[in-house]
């Protein structure tokens, strides 16, 4: 069973800090997939990385993706309030349509 | 082009009524996904279908749940006989194509009482 694992759980922090959030498998993953869903909503999805080792940017995001293809990071920047919400990954398995989601990191950010 | 509509929003049953949740893809996607999240958890995968056809429904309790996406409408998610567990936040996602990118609707959120 593919499984991701997702650290920190919760996360809370200053305006203007940084922060890194963890997605970690023992499994690999043919993409993986970063979103965000804000309370009441659906996920919204932020980026896809395919090949192992890519680095992706969005703003002050950045997505790096393990050379192994079986983790994941995702790095803010100068944390404002409106990145507050429950950040989540998701991978591809080889040869599957379906989505494993991780467990989410609920991040925080105070004004 | 109007995104991935999900209704009703809220939805609330007392135990043992069926709950029927509805999923209308977005314009020209022929593959719908069902995921269910429960608080403070990660979606879980339910089932896989394209047109008038299930793919997959690994992820779907053996009883009380089925799944449909009729030639013709939206797709409906049914949950017969509902109980207290079946409280959770079920979204249903769309694609053109199985491995293309799904969009995923606003929820909807099932409170059985």
């Amino acid at each position: 069973t593919q499984l991701l694992e997702q650290s920190p759980q919760f996360l809370s922090i200053q305006e203007g800090e940084n922060l890194t959030v963890y997605c970690n498998s023992s499994s690999v993953f043919s993409s993986l997939q970063w979103y965000r869903q804000e309370p009441g909503e659906g996920p919204v999805l932020l980026v896809t990385v395919v090949t192992g080792g890519e680095v992706k940017k969005l703003k002050r995001l950045t997505f790096q993706f393990g050379d192994a293809r079986k983790d994941s990071s995702l790095h803010i920047t100068a944390a404002q309030p409106g990145d507050t919400g429950l950040y989540l990954c998701a991978g591809e398995g080889s040869g599957t349509y379906k989505y494993i989601f991780g467990t989410g990191t609920r991040l925080k950010v105070l004004a | 082009n109007a995104g991935v509509m999900q209704n009703p929003r809220h939805l609330v049953r007392r135990r043992g009524q069926e709950a029927r949740l509805r999923c209308s893809p977005m314009k020209g996607h022929s593959h719908v996904y069902w995921y269910r999240q429960l608080p403070e958890e990660g979606l879980k995968f339910m089932v896989y279908l394209q047109k008038e056809n299930i793919i997959d429904e690994s992820g779907m309790p053996k009883e009380r749940f089925s799944a449909e996406f009729p030639k013709e409408g939206p797709s409906i998610l049914r949950i017969q006989q509902v109980v207290r567990g079946d409280s959770a936040a079920y979204f249903c996602a769309s694609s053109p194509a199985y491995d293309t990118e799904a969009f995923f609707g606003q929820g909807t959120r099932l409170t059985v009482v």
